[in-house]
């Protein structure tokens, strides 16, 4: 597609559920980062991906976060056992980048996690 | 690590004055800088960028930025706002050899008519 696409835009679960978020980059782009979005607060880095590895994971909060990435392009953040101060808009953003160098990041508009 | 501060929470302007929102960073290699705007229910879209060059780069919609490696700054300015440009703003700071893109906490603008 022309943009990051992120699915679903909306999700509503009860506290202890497992949540899988979508990203899907902008095509031929090698790099997908995941950040996210709390009340009042910046963007908080979770994970990177160069192609299929995630060289850091430094971001994820805790063991209950794990993110995957296959053939390159979509990835996906799982949140197990959903607590609810994971609510937040999750960010996946993609660049063109290589060599590990800071490039233009382009974002999707968000999965908004509501756990109650 | 790096980090940004946007010392101003919550900014409110008239339309057509001038708007300047704040931006420090901390980076000990010399930074990468950015500005993302955020519209409401939209994602983030850059404004400008600045790598190295001239110290005062031009965005999109009308706005600039002018990085100070004296104060460690990387103030936006518009010099007329429009009620469109009611939105959130994120400096964000990186590097070369940094693939991390580290934002600050955002500036809230509300345009007045």
């Amino acid at each position: 597609g022309a943009g990051v696409s992120q699915s679903p835009s909306n999700k509503v679960t009860e506290k202890g559920k497992d949540v899988e978020l979508r990203c899907d980059p902008i095509s031929g782009h090698t790099a997908l980062y995941w950040y996210r979005q709390s009340l009042g607060q910046g963007l908080e880095f979770l994970i990177y991906f160069q192609g299929n590895s995630a060289p850091d994971k430094s971001g994820l909060p805790s063991d209950r976060f794990s993110a995957e990435r296959t053939g390159g392009s979509v990835s996906t953040l799982t949140i197990q056992r959903t607590q609810q101060e994971d609510s937040a808009v999750y960010l996946c953003a993609s660049s063109s980048q290589r060599g590990g160098n800071t490039g233009e990041l382009f974002f999707g508009e968000g999965s908004r996690l509501t756990v109650l | 690590a790096q980090s940004v501060t946007q010392p101003d929470i919550h900014i409110t302007v008239s339309e057509g004055a001038s708007l300047e929102l704040r931006c420090n960073y901390s980076y000990g290699a010399t930074p990468y800088l950015f500005w993302y705007v955020q519209s409401p229910g939209q994602g983030l879209q850059l404004l400008l960028k600045y790598f190295s060059g001239d110290t005062l780069v031009q965005g999109i919609k009308g706005f600039e930025a002018e990085f100070k490696r004296s104060q460690s700054s990387f103030n936006l300015r518009k010099p007329s706002v429009h009620w469109s440009d009611a939105a959130e703003y994120f400096c964000a700071v990186g590097a070369m050899n940094d693939y991390k893109l580290s934002f600050g906490a955002g500036t809230t603008v509300t345009v007045r008519a």
